[in-house]
């Protein structure tokens, strides 16, 4: 199994611009998150899925946007690039509820800088 | 609401040192307790977990104890190998269904040899 894959690895984007960061896992996990890094900050939660068609907010969902048409891709849109979504994005998935003690699996991350 | 802290690192230590990092927490209830390690470069993974009080989770010579009663999970190793420089995150999810899973700060951890 290849677990969570994320493209790209990196990327440089002007403010204005738009991208979609990529996540896909093969382990058929229902539960599916991305999470932004910020240095000496921890994880924030940006959205989560519980499954194929549905989506929420997380803790710092303003300036993205997501989908989940499939079991195995949970892609990432940010619409307006701007400087504050300079930061290094993850993606990860669970079997289930993390209320079971289910762990996270994570995938590699995606640097983004915007200038 | 549900919060964690750990403490601010870095922290370096010699080859061979024991290691504590310190983690406290706010929730309501029983929550899921992990500690995550981030290798430079990577994405995290689970290091280990608990989930009722008095249980310890284990894995590569770490070791931490879901302390109800000072709410803490403290993460321990005996002796740290240089290849246990890393990043290290306490994380929470809490009892309820709409609890996400919460995470420290993180504490980097450097090891001399």
């Amino acid at each position: 199994n290849a677990g969570v894959t994320q493209t790209p690895k990196f990327r440089i984007l002007k403010i204005g611009q738009s991208m979609t960061l990529q996540c896909t896992q093969d382990m058929n996990h229902n539960y599916m998150y991305w999470y932004r890094q910020d240095p000496g900050m921890g994880l924030k939660l940006i959205y989560y899925s519980v499954g194929a068609g549905i989506t929420d907010k997380g803790e710092v969902p303003n300036g993205y946007n997501v989908s989940r048409s499939t079991t195995e891709d949970f892609p990432l849109r940010l619409e307006l690039a701007a400087p504050s979504q300079t930061s290094v994005y993850f993606c990860a998935s669970s079997y289930s509820e993390l209320q079971g003690g289910y762990e996270q699996y994570f995938g590699p991350g995606t640097r983004l800088t915007v200038t | 609401g549900n919060s964690v802290t750990q403490m601010e690192g870095p922290v370096t230590l010699s080859e061979e040192a024991f290691l504590t990092i310190n983690c406290t927490y706010t929730a309501t209830g029983y929550p899921s307790l992990f500690w995550y390690v981030q290798y430079p470069g990577e994405g995290l993974q689970l290091l280990l977990k608990a989930t009722k009080a008095d249980d310890k989770g284990s894995n590569k010579g770490f070791e931490a104890t879901y302390r109800k009663e000072t709410t803490s999970f403290h993460l321990e190793k005996g002796s740290v190998q240089v290849s246990d420089s890393a990043v290290y995150f306490c994380a929470l999810s809490g009892m309820n269904r709409d609890d996400k899973i919460i995470f420290g700060k993180g504490t980097r951890l450097h090891i001399l040899p």
